[in-house]
């Protein structure tokens, strides 16, 4: 069974630039959540996909943004980038939208911006 | 508002039990307690979760206090490996994502 993939491990950016951070859900998950993790604090919950919809959104303004492709793979796309943008960004997938269903999370893509 | 409160840190033997607490005084009927933990340099692990009745699997034990505003993740040998920060996460039913604090930082100490 593969594992949750993420990819750029690492990125720099510049204010103002977009990013795009890519994610591979676990075999057989149809649910991928993305959370952003500043240093020393808990990961914040940004949105959910299911089944390639949005399932819910956390407290985070629209230049934040998703896709879910057919294969339950995962797009982060943050446009107009900040630097309090700069934080691990994680994805974790889940088999169905349930809460109480493990969440598998990725290694995270660390993003740095200048 | 990660609606629970835990130690921000704690210290261990290696290969003595761990006993990490959590409180969540609000909680409601139908919310469970899950836990997570994050490994330096890696995404959270799922560790346990539980309703009303104590629970355990290979990596842990949890016991919830019987009027449930409380709970303990338990490590029965602590190993240098257990070093970590540890989430206790409420959730509430209906379609509410993990909702993490700043957890309890864990140090084992060989």
């Amino acid at each position: 069974e593969t594992g949750v993939t993420q990819s750029p491990t690492h990125l720099i950016k510049t204010r103002g630039q977009q990013v795009t951070l890519r994610c591979s859900s676990q075999s057989g998950h149809n649910t991928v959540s993305w959370y952003q993790q500043a240093l020393g604090q808990g990961p914040q919950f940004i949105f959910q996909y299911y089944r390639e919809e949005e399932n819910g959104r956390g407290n985070f303004p629209p230049r934040f943004s998703g896709l879910q492709f057919p294969n339950y793979s995962s797009e982060l796309n943050v446009n107009a980038l900040e630097l309090d943008d700069s934080a691990l960004y994680l994805c974790a997938s889940t088999r169905g939208a349930g809460l109480y269903n493990e969440q598998f999370f990725g290694p995270g893509t660390r993003l740095t911006v200048l | 508002d990660a609606k629970t409160t835990q130690p921000n840190s704690m210290e261990s033997n290696e290969e003595e039990p761990v006993h990490l607490p959590c409180n969540h005084s609000t909680i409601s009927g139908t919310d469970y307690i899950h836990w997570y933990r994050q490994l330096p340099s890696q995404g959270p692990e799922y560790v346990i979760h539980g309703l009303t009745s104590n629970v355990n699997n290979r990596m842990a034990s949890l016991a919830i206090a019987e009027d449930r505003k409380s709970s303990t993740l338990i490590l029965h040998r602590a190993t240098l490996r257990d070093a970590a920060v540890y989430y206790c996460i409420r959730t509430d039913s209906g379609n509410t994502p993990l909702v993490f604090g700043k957890g309890t930082r864990l140090s084992v100490i060989a």
